[in-house]
């Protein structure tokens, strides 16, 4: 395991509703990386959080937005839902934000309906 | 822009032979190059990565080739075993100021008993 924990692991939502993916990162962890994995491609960089602050982002829209918090844990949230959101939500922790070494949690699903 | 492809989306290996799973980049900037290993309902998990002024890293029962000069990435796992069966990404990455990875699209690779 990796130490880093996701949650929740399944959502379902509906189209125009708004979603909030919550993220441990490992200890000793201050950077905080999402990313979308659509079903049979690669993950997709969304942003990167590192102490508190978004710190280079990919090309996604103002909707989906993020946090972290001082204990490093970071949220991902996602406005008027669109379906093709539905995806796996990655986060990836690493002891820096320039490492190449991130561990990724197992992921929430979201099915948007 | 940037990509980063892998050839073959399948590989089928017997058992106690070497695998070797293939990828080209077109980004020629990439400081750093990543293999992941994702099984299934899991997130990507960090196998070996190399930078760009190497052309051969080795793990354990792993190594990675770097060739700059025709831009491709190769990862070769010795004696595969039925716990190798996975998608296997290649990656790259920017020495930059954040952990942006850049996934290509994923070979699935199953191990014949």
């Amino acid at each position: 395991e990796t130490g880093v924990t996701q949650s929740p692991t399944h959502l379902i939502k509906t189209r125009g509703q708004q979603v909030t993916l919550r993220c441990s990162s490992q200890s000793g962890h201050n950077t905080v990386s999402w990313y979308q994995q659509a079903l049979g491609q690669g993950p997709q960089f969304i942003f990167q959080y590192y102490r508190e602050e978004e710190n280079g982002r990919g090309n996604f829209p103002p909707r989906f937005s993020g946090l972290q918090f001082p204990n490093y844990s970071s949220e991902l949230n996602v406005n008027a839902l669109e379906l093709d959101d539905s995806a796996l939500y990655l986060c990836a922790s690493s002891r820096d934000r320039a490492g190449t070494e991130a561990f990724f949690g197992q992921g929430t699903r979201l099915t948007v309906v | 822009g940037e990509s980063v492809g892998l050839h073959l989306p399948t590989l089928s290996v017997q058992e106690g032979d070497n695998s070797i799973i293939n990828c080209a980049y077109s980004n020629s900037a990439s400081d750093y190059f990543i293999w992941y290993k994702q099984e299934s309902g899991k997130g990507p998990q960090f196998i070996i990565d190399i930078r760009s002024n190497m052309d051969k890293r080795q793990g354990q029962r792993v190594t990675v080739l770097l060739n700059k000069t025709v831009k491709h990435l190769s990862l070769q796992i010795a004696a595969t075993q039925p716990g190798d069966s996975a998608v296997y990404f290649c990656a790259e990455k920017n020495s930059g100021g954040y952990q942006k990875v850049t996934f290509g699209t994923g070979t699935k690779l199953q191990v014949i008993p």
